[in-house]
């Protein structure tokens, strides 16, 4: 059974970067061709998309958080990670990884979620 | 980008149904899919390509999708189908392929 679960700091300072792995177990995060990425939610509000990941580490981010935001894979430990830099009080929220099908049309499993405030 | 619209909440008596709708230009042309997420949870996906339900997930779920409306139907909804419903596209050929709707509360009364 595929599971995935995010960890990392739960409180980071305004400025600084926001830093998140998702360890993956039950499948290699190398199996072609699925995709594995990030989604937010801030606190009471909806479902925002990130940034994705496929095929060894090719990357495809969401355009308004381009700038900002980087997606990574480390094969060796099946995990891949989140780093959103020069945060602010509204990058607070919870954090959830999840992979889309093969197809790559909608995200079929889900972690847990993880969340973050960003506060100094 | 594009942009999907629901309303933000739905209320249902037990045994009724409940209508969630998803707006965007010609969604009809995209494959729509719906995700049930409780409090404190992980969103779920309930409904995948407009109407296919995954395995385990109640026959009582249904979809469907023309023109600019995507719909979720929930037949004889009951206490356990209290939760926040969100709709999501996917379009291979833009710069945001994964947009989501801004969810719907179901309130069962």
């Amino acid at each position: 059974q595929l599971q995935l679960q995010e960890s990392g700091p739960g409180l980071v300072k305004p400025s600084e970067t926001l830093s998140l792995t998702c360890t993956v177990s039950g499948a290699s995060i190398s199996t072609i061709p699925y995709h594995w990425g990030w989604i937010r939610q801030p606190p009471g509000k909806g479902l925002e998309w990130l940034g994705s990941l496929y095929n060894g580490g090719r990357t495809y981010y969401n355009p308004s958080l381009k700038s900002r935001v980087a997606v990574s894979v480390d094969t060796s430990k099946n995990q891949f990670s989140l780093k959103l830099t020069s945060v602010t009080a509204a990058d607070t929220g919870i954090y959830f990884c999840a992979r889309t099908t093969s197809t790559g049309s909608y995200f079929d499993y889900w972690g847990q979620g993880a969340l973050v405030t960003v506060s100094s | 980008s594009y942009v999907l619209t629901q309303p933000p909440s739905v209320s249902v008596a037990p045994g009724k149904t409940a209508t969630i709708t998803c707006e965007g230009n010609n969604i009809g042309g995209k494959s729509v899919h719906w995700y049930q997420q409780k409090p404190g949870q992980a969103p779920v996906l309930v409904i995948s390509y407009d109407l296919d339900r995954p395995s385990g997930i109640p026959e009582r779920f249904s979809g469907s999708n023309s023109g600019n409306t995507a719909t979720l139907t929930i037949s004889g909804v009951d206490a356990g189908d209290e939760a926040d419903y969100y709709c999501q596209v996917w379009d291979s050929h833009t710069a945001h392929p994964y947009v989501f709707g801004g969810g719907t509360q179901v309130t069962v009364l």
